[in-house]
């Protein structure tokens, strides 16, 4: 079936530093790839996306390629900022309408 | 422009209890889905409703019951409330249900059953 699996938290960083967050799927179709973001207290967020192999989502200085070859979908951002403390989720559409399965999520914490 | 608006935002039930979580979406969304969210766990799918007229088990439907009342509505219910289902209910749309399209989250619901 689909799956993702996504690095286990929590990640504690100083500001500037950089981040990664690998993030791996299973899928039978040809999925769409998603990295959502959840501050304390609301819900989900889509932060980027990539649709198809090789293509590359960005957003607010976060990226992520889509990666057929090693299945993969990993969060990256040269220089986090204390504002970007918060759960990031991977989730993989599995190639199948309606369907979108997420990772367990990834804790960040940027201190000052 | 709301987006996805949840009510309540926090529920305390005894067991045996019901109740039903309302969600509204404002962006002429076909599609609704209802997760919880556990610590561990990440989202897991309950319910979904692919159009207006239609709804599906999700992963882990049992104890819950849905309805789509029209197609800004889409509500979860409780039947009779266990402490296994103390989580964070979210509810979710999107335009087509397709795989290229993204979901929009609500804010939540906090769900305690004591």
């Amino acid at each position: 079936g689909d799956s993702v699996t996504q690095m286990e938290g929590p990640v504690t960083l100083s500001e500037e530093a950089f981040l990664t967050i690998n993030c791996t799927y299973t899928a039978t179709g040809y999925p769409s790839l998603f990295w959502y973001v959840q501050y304390p207290g609301e819900g989900l967020q889509l932060l980027l996306k990539a649709t198809k192999a090789d293509d590359k989502g960005s957003n607010k200085g976060f990226e992520a390629t889509y990666r057929k070859e090693t299945t993969s979908f990993h969060l990256e951002k040269g220089s986090v900022q204390v504002s970007d403390s918060a759960v990031y989720f991977c989730g993989n559409s599995g190639g199948s309408n309606y369907k979108l399965t997420f990772g367990k999520g990834t804790l960040l914490t940027v201190n000052p | 422009n709301a987006g996805v608006t949840q009510t309540p935002k926090f529920q305390v039930l005894k067991t045996g209890q019901s109740m039903t979580l309302q969600c509204a979406q404002d962006m002429n969304h076909n599609s609704m889905y209802w997760y919880r969210q556990d610590p561990g766990m990440g989202l897991r799918l309950i319910y979904y409703s692919a159009s207006e007229g239609t709804t599906d088990k999700g992963e882990v439907p049992n104890g819950y019951n849905v309805s789509r009342l029209n197609k800004r509505e889409f509500s979860l219910r409780l039947e009779s409330a266990a402490p296994s289902q103390t989580s964070v209910y979210f509810c979710a749309s999107s335009e087509r249900g397709t795989v290229v399209d993204e979901q929009y989250f609500g804010p939540g619901t906090r769900l305690t059953v004591t």
